[in-house]
């Protein structure tokens, strides 16, 4: 079956810097690539996904790349913000459907005033 | 509420008691889902059910035991658990889990302790 790996498990960026999570997916069938926030005591909510035929795709300060060849794809923040400070999932899934969905570790994100 | 409505919030349980988990939904959505979040594990989807019948079921030990009367309802029945149960229980909806809208929406879940 997919496996999905996500690093860093955990970033600390200063406030108005970058921050990137990497995550590695094995099977090549994979077509869908969601990223989900998770901010603490919360429920954890889509912020933006890509599908295979799409190599980058952004939403304001938030960017996803995809390289299907390494099989890997990316979340980029731009110029972030206290609020930004959650745990972040990537997932993929074959055939974009939601009981194929596998998950990353999940990274750990905390923007530092 | 509007989305996805999980009760109780928090449950405490011995391994001999038997309790019950729910989820409602109010999206009008087709698909539920019930997830397993440990701490520093990723998300493990236990059970999908679509349009009200079971789709999927990855492993899980018969102590979980889902139920879904309707598709706007989910629960999930716990009975002899293991301290190592011990973990959040997320439910989620979809419009379709069959390759719609793959969207998940998720419940603030059930913080759930083990004794």
């Amino acid at each position: 079956g997919e496996n999905v790996e996500q690093h860093p498990s955990t970033l600390s960026v200063q406030e108005g810097d970058s921050a990137v999570i990497k995550c590695t997916y094995s099977d090549s069938a994979s077509n869908y690539f969601p990223w989900y926030k998770q901010e603490l005591g919360k429920r954890p909510q889509l912020i933006i996904d890509i599908r295979s035929n799409v190599g980058e795709k952004k939403d304001q300060r938030i960017a996803v790349t995809l390289n299907k060849t390494a099989k890997h794809f990316s979340l980029h923040i731009t110029e972030t913000q206290p609020e930004d400070s959650a745990v972040y999932f990537c997932a993929a899934s074959i055939g974009a459907a939601g009981n194929k969905l596998t998950f990353g570790g999940g990274t750990r994100v905390l923007v530092k005033p | 509420e509007t989305g996805v409505t999980q009760t109780p919030r928090h449950l405490v349980m011995g391994m001999t008691n038997k309790k019950s988990l729910k989820c409602e939904q109010h999206l009008g959505h087709n698909a539920m889902y019930w997830y397993k979040q440990s701490a520093k594990k990723p998300l493990e989807l236990m059970f999908v059910y679509s349009l009200e019948e079971r789709v999927e079921n990855n492993s899980v030990p018969s102590r979980f035991s889902p139920e879904c009367p309707n598709s706007s309802h989910l629960f999930l029945h716990l009975h002899t658990l293991q301290p190592e149960d011990s973990a959040l229980y997320l439910c989620a909806s979809s419009q379709d889990s069959l390759g719609g809208n793959e969207k998940l929406f998720f419940g603030s879940g059930t913080q759930l302790s083990v004794l």
